[in-house]
């Protein structure tokens, strides 16, 4: 069955250093991968989109790479804030329905 | 927001009653879901809808049913409420190949 795997142990990270958050899939050819941050009591915020033929994203601090092959995503912030504290979950397109499935997010937390 | 309203946005109901849920949209956007957010399980997709009357099932969709007579209103109803239907329930709006836009979401409690 199609699997989608973030770590679900709490990353903390000390401001400034570089967080690395894996996303796992199996079973699944997805077209693209979408990244969200969310936080406590509120609904999933859309951050990156990378598609199958792309092997990297940037968007200010924010990173994603793609591959394919090892069917793993990597979600990187840079200069890590104590403001970049909240969960990020992975999305794939599902080869079945086409609609997203989400992995269960990791939560990050950056201490001053 | 996206101008995505969901109300309640707290509720707490006992077993066997019906609940339903609204979502409610400014966007004029055609595709509506609604997920529900679990521990251990992250994002479930429910049901979906495609336009006014159009609708179909997500991975869990038993013991609901979700109706679209407007484009801004996608209402999720639990027909007799089960204590495994606790959750936090959340609305979004988007397409399959873009990025979905979600509402702030709904707290279930079923006793």
């Amino acid at each position: 069955s199609q699997k989608i795997e973030q770590n679900s142990e709490a990353l903390n990270i000390q401001e400034g250093k570089t967080a690395t958050l894996t996303c796992n899939y199996t079973n699944y050819s997805p077209a693209y991968l979408q990244w969200y941050r969310q936080d406590p009591g509120r609904g999933p915020v859309f951050l990156l989109l990378i598609r199958e033929n792309e092997k990297e994203k940037r968007k200010e601090r924010l990173k994603v790479t793609f591959d394919t092959t090892l069917k793993q995503s990597l979600f990187h912030i840079t200069a890590s804030q104590p403001a970049d504290s909240a969960t990020y979950l992975c999305a794939l397109s599902s080869s079945n329905t086409g609609k997203l499935i989400f992995g269960q997010g990791t939560t990050l937390q950056v201490k001053p | 927001d996206a101008g995505i309203t969901q109300s309640p946005r707290h509720k707490v109901t006992e077993t066997g009653t019906p609940v339903t849920l609204r979502c409610h949209q400014t966007e004029n956007h055609r595709y509506m879901y609604w997920y529900r957010q679990d521990p251990g399980h992250g994002l479930r997709l429910i049901h979906y809808s495609y336009g006014v009357k159009d609708t179909d099932k997500g991975e869990v969709s038993d013991g609901y049913s979700v109706s679209r007579s407007k484009t801004e209103d996608f209402l999720l109803t639990l027909e007799s409420a089960t204590s495994s239907q606790t959750s936090v329930y959340f609305c979004a709006i988007g397409t399959d190949n873009s990025p979905l836009h979600f509402g702030n979401g709904t707290r279930l409690t079923v006793t």
